[in-house]
């Protein structure tokens, strides 16, 4: 079975500071990792995906995240936050013997203070 | 068309009437995804398309949601009997096939049931 575990429904940071937040996952197999954003009234946007190629994946708007097998992590940062990057973030994990549907975390919101 | 498109974008329902849900994928998508997003339970999968036929099924809460996909194209999620709890956005997603880690994902259909 998967699961994903992101660690703080709520996270401020002021603008240009650094943008951590955690997604840590569980997986029988090989897990593919995303992290998506979701704005006010609006779907879900793919930032960036792991898919067992480069551990280190760069996404849109600036932001990466890097998959650790050995913390079962995938964490995503922003070196420096912008007010646009307030949204949800949800990260999620997949695997094709579940038909590749996706398992989300519970979603962290980003507040980005002036 | 450009993007997964969700029909209607709202919608208001008695508690007890019958609802349709309607969800247009990326032209040449074959695989079709439907989620619900709600308060307490956060994101959950719901059922997955491939072509017309739905090998996953699991997400179904109960036997009073459906769906079906016809032409290999436009997807119907049907609630039946509808219950306050089934108050939710629901968010239709499609990717190229079933092996395209990358699935796009539409504005949703918020469902309020009074």
């Amino acid at each position: 079975a998967q699961s994903v575990t992101q660690l703080g429904s709520h996270v401020s940071v002021s603008e240009g500071a650094l943008v951590l937040l955690r997604c840590n996952y569980s997986s029988s197999v090989p897990p593919y990792l995303f992290w998506y954003v979701q704005y006010p009234n609006q779907g879900l946007q793919l930032l960036l995906k792991y898919t067992s190629a480069a551990t280190l994946v760069k996404g849109i708007n600036g932001f990466e995240a890097e998959f650790k097998k050995s913390e079962t992590s995938f964490h995503l940062t922003k070196p420096s936050a912008h007010m646009s990057d307030a949204a949800e973030y949800f990260c999620a994990v997949s695997h094709m013997d579940s038909s590749y549907k996706l398992i989300f975390g519970s979603g962290t919101r980003l507040l980005v203070r002036p | 068309g450009a993007g997964v498109s969700q029909s209607p974008s709202n919608k208001v329902t008695e508690k007890g009437k019958d609802v349709e849900l309607r969800c247009d994928p990326i032209s040449g998508h074959t695989a079709l995804y439907w989620y619900r997003q709600s308060l307490g339970q956060g994101l959950e999968f719901l059922i997955y398309f491939q072509g017309n036929s739905a090998p996953d099924k699991s997400g179904l809460p109960s036997d009073r949601f459906s769906a079906e996909r016809t032409g290999g194209s436009v997807s119907t999620l049907t609630i039946q009997r509808t219950q306050q709890e089934d108050s939710a956005v629901y968010l239709c997603a499609s990717s190229l096939h079933s092996s395209d880690t990358e699935a796009f994902f539409g504005q949703g259909t918020r469902l309020t049931v009074v």
